[in-house]
């Protein structure tokens, strides 16, 4: 398995540009969420996806959209970059439906994201 | 609402001493609680899990954590640190039972450095 796999690692943005940042897991986990890490703030969750054709927002959804049309993939949509949005963005997926209750999360190796 | 404090944002330690990495968690209701590891350029991955069994729970590399409710505390400790041990740390809260979350809440984190 590889696991949870996202692309691309690094990416440099203009302020204003859009971009999709990927993510697929093939462990037919349900769950699937992300998170921005910026430093000093830990992990905050941004969006996530209790199956296919579900999502909800988390604590910082402002300026991202997401979709989830197949258990495998959940990408990271930013409509309008700024740079505020500067940031390493994980992916995470677990198994079952729910990252609550004792549920391990298996995290992607995440994206470097510029924003100028 | 569930929330995590990790205590001291940044720790060092000599190579062979304990560590001792502080944890105190607030929730309405019995909770799951976790340790993630996260090495540099690196996703998070999970160290232990506390999930309601034995209060003393034994992850990897050496590492465990006792769960005391009546602290409200999930310390996470290693007897002997290794230059290897050298990561970010990061405490994680999950509700079980009625009224739970589909979401699990991380700490700050806490960077360990091993001093040789």
């Amino acid at each position: 398995n590889a696991g949870v796999t996202q692309t691309p690692k690094f990416q440099v943005l203009k302020t204003g540009q859009s971009m999709t940042l990927q993510c697929a897991q093939d462990m037919n986990h349900e769950y699937m969420s992300w998170y921005r890490q910026d430093p000093g703030m830990g992990l905050r969750l941004i969006h996530y996806s209790v199956g296919a054709g579900i999502t909800d927002q988390g604590e910082v959804p402002n300026g991202y959209n997401v979709s989830r049309s197949t258990t495998e993939d959940f990408p990271l949509r930013l409509l309008s970059a700024a740079p505020s949005q500067t940031s390493v963005y994980f992916c995470a997926s677990s198994y079952p439906g729910t990252a609550g209750g004792e549920e391990t999360q298996y995290f992607g190796p995440g994206t470097r994201l510029l924003v100028l | 609402a569930q929330s995590v404090t990790q205590l001291g944002s940044h720790v060092s330690v000599s190579e062979g001493a304990l560590v001792l990495l502080r944890c105190n968690y607030s929730s309405s209701v019995p909770p799951y609680l976790f340790w993630y590891v996260q090495y540099p350029n690196q996703g998070l991955q999970l160290l232990l899990k506390y999930t309601s069994a034995a209060t003393l729970v034994k992850g990897i590399n050496g590492f465990e954590a006792e769960f005391k409710k009546s602290e409200t505390s999930f310390h996470l400790t290693k007897p002997s640190a290794h230059m290897s041990d050298a990561a970010e740390y990061f405490c994680a809260v999950s509700d079980k039972g009625e009224g739970r979350d589909d979401k699990i809440i991380f700490g700050k984190g806490t960077r360990l450095h091993i001093l040789p």
